[in-house]
């Protein structure tokens, strides 16, 4: 079955510091990836995605290259800020006729500090 | 464009008692999935409807869970005797009709069911 695996968390950070969040998937098939981003107390909001190998999704200073050969995606911001302390959750979708079912990791909580 | 509406936003119930979470797609959407966030833990894939139509329901407890999504009106998904592991916060999603494994997904705030 498909699966996705992200690094656990809290990561914990400065502003204008580097992040990186680490995604690798295992699918029967051939996915499109995404990453969503939970803020407390709200629900998901989808960050960027990508539909192909080799695709690059990039959205709000923030990216991740789908990488068929190493059936990963992972997600890289250059200078976070505090606005960006949340939950991220990378996750897939199965292409198959029943429909576009996600396939989430565990989810990565990023605490940026002043 | 209101985007995707679920209520109440969260619900208190004792155990043995019913819970019924309710979900209104985006407008133009005829796909709805639900999903389970347990403390901790990332979403999982409970069930996906179209109208008056259950498509996958791979992700759902064999008990006391069922969905619909009837031609008019909302998709709920109901509980029945809930129980303390039922605690957990149920997100909606939903999609346009269209070509498989293209479209994204759009989530509602989620509903906060908490078992006493």
């Amino acid at each position: 079955g498909n699966s996705v695996t992200q690094m656990e968390g809290p990561v914990t950070l400065s502003e204008e510091a580097f992040l990186t969040i680490n995604c690798t998937y295992t699918a029967t098939g051939y996915p499109s990836l995404f990453w969503y981003v939970q803020y407390p107390g709200e629900g998901l909001q989808l960050l960027l995605k990508a539909t192909k190998a080799d695709d690059k999704g990039s959205n709000k200073g923030f990216e991740a290259t789908y990488r068929k050969e190493t059936t990963s995606f992972h997600l890289e911001k250059g200078s976070v800020q505090v606005s960006d302390s949340a939950v991220y959750f990378c996750a897939l979708s199965d292409r198959g006729a029943a429909g576009n079912k996600l396939t989430f990791g565990g989810g990565t909580r990023v605490l940026v500090k002043p | 464009n209101a985007g995707v509406m679920q209520n109440p936003r969260h619900l208190v119930r004792r155990r043995g008692q019913e819970a019924r979470l309710r979900c209104s797609p985006m407008k133009g959407h005829s796909h709805v999935y639900w999903y389970r966030q347990l403390p901790e833990e990332g979403l999982k894939f409970m069930v996906y409807l179209q109208k008056e139509n259950i498509i996958d329901e791979s992700g759902m407890p064999k008990e006391r869970f069922s969905a619909e999504f009837p031609k008019e009106g909302p998709s709920i998904l109901r509980i029945q005797q809930v129980v303390r592991g039922d605690s957990a916060a149920y997100f909606c999603a939903s999609s346009p009709a269209g070509k498989v494994g293209i479209y994204e997904q759009y989530f509602g705030p989620g509903t906060r069911l908490t078992v006493t």
